[in-house]
């Protein structure tokens, strides 16, 4: 089966960089996925990354180490409007398609 | 935009009753999912499926079936409804493949109590 491990919260101020980590155990892997959601909302897609190394996208970024079976997800500048949960996520092995969640990250942000 | 739109946004139903959970994607994707999340265990996969009237269970599928008649839209079914199936409900659908050209798009949700 597979396994995901992130904080379950993480508090910052505004305008500071924050990193939530992720350590997975999967018989497969075929990338490490995350999705941020709101209170209230839908989950909604961040990055992806299939190899190791960084993803960067505008404050965003994220990261992945096979080796290590492990990821983060880093958020700089930090606004009010990034408090929310954050899901790190692997495709299940057996499907191919599904993808499997942590337990979520909740992040607040105070100024 | 992709649009998954779940037929209700809350529902109240009572021990024993026969649910069902409506989902339509507008985005002619092949695969669809259905995830209950729950605090502090996040999101957890019930079934999905990757084409019509194909069907796969997830991690927790006791109590539940689903059915997929038609590609865009993917239902839930609680057999015989139990308190502890009290929770939000999420249905996502997404491209056939893997990784970044496939990302999961989700509803808005159906937050079901079951009294």
């Amino acid at each position: 089966g597979q396994s995901l491990e992130q904080p379950s919260e993480v508090t910052a101020v505004e305008g500071a960089i924050v990193q939530i980590n992720c350590t997975y155990q999967t018989s497969g892997f075929y990338g490490l996925s995350w999705y941020q959601q709101h209170d209230g909302g839908a989950p909604t897609f961040l990055s992806y990354n299939a190899l190791d190394g960084l993803e960067e996208t505008g404050r965003f970024s994220s990261f992945l180490s096979r080796s290590d079976s492990y990821g983060y997800l880093l958020l700089q500048e930090l606004q009010m409007k990034d408090s929310a949960s954050y899901f790190c996520a692997v495709r299940d092995n057996q499907a191919g398609t599904a993808l499997i969640f942590g337990k979520g990250t909740t992040l607040s942000v105070s100024s | 935009d992709v649009k998954v739109t779940q037929s209700s946004r809350y529902l109240v139903k009572r021990t024993g009753e026969k649910v069902f959970l409506e989902c339509v994607q507008d985005m002619d994707h092949e695969n669809m999912f259905w995830y209950r999340q729950d605090p502090g265990l996040g999101l957890r996969l019930i079934y999905f499926s990757y084409d019509v009237k194909m069907k796969e269970k997830g991690d927790i599928p006791e109590g539940y079936s689903v059915s997929r008649e038609k590609k865009e839209r993917f239902s839930l079914i609680l057999e015989s409804a139990s308190t502890n199936q009290t929770s939000m409900y999420l249905c996502a659908s997404s491209e056939s493949g893997t990784g970044a050209k496939s990302p999961l798009h989700f509803g808005n949700g159906t937050r079901l109590t079951v009294t």
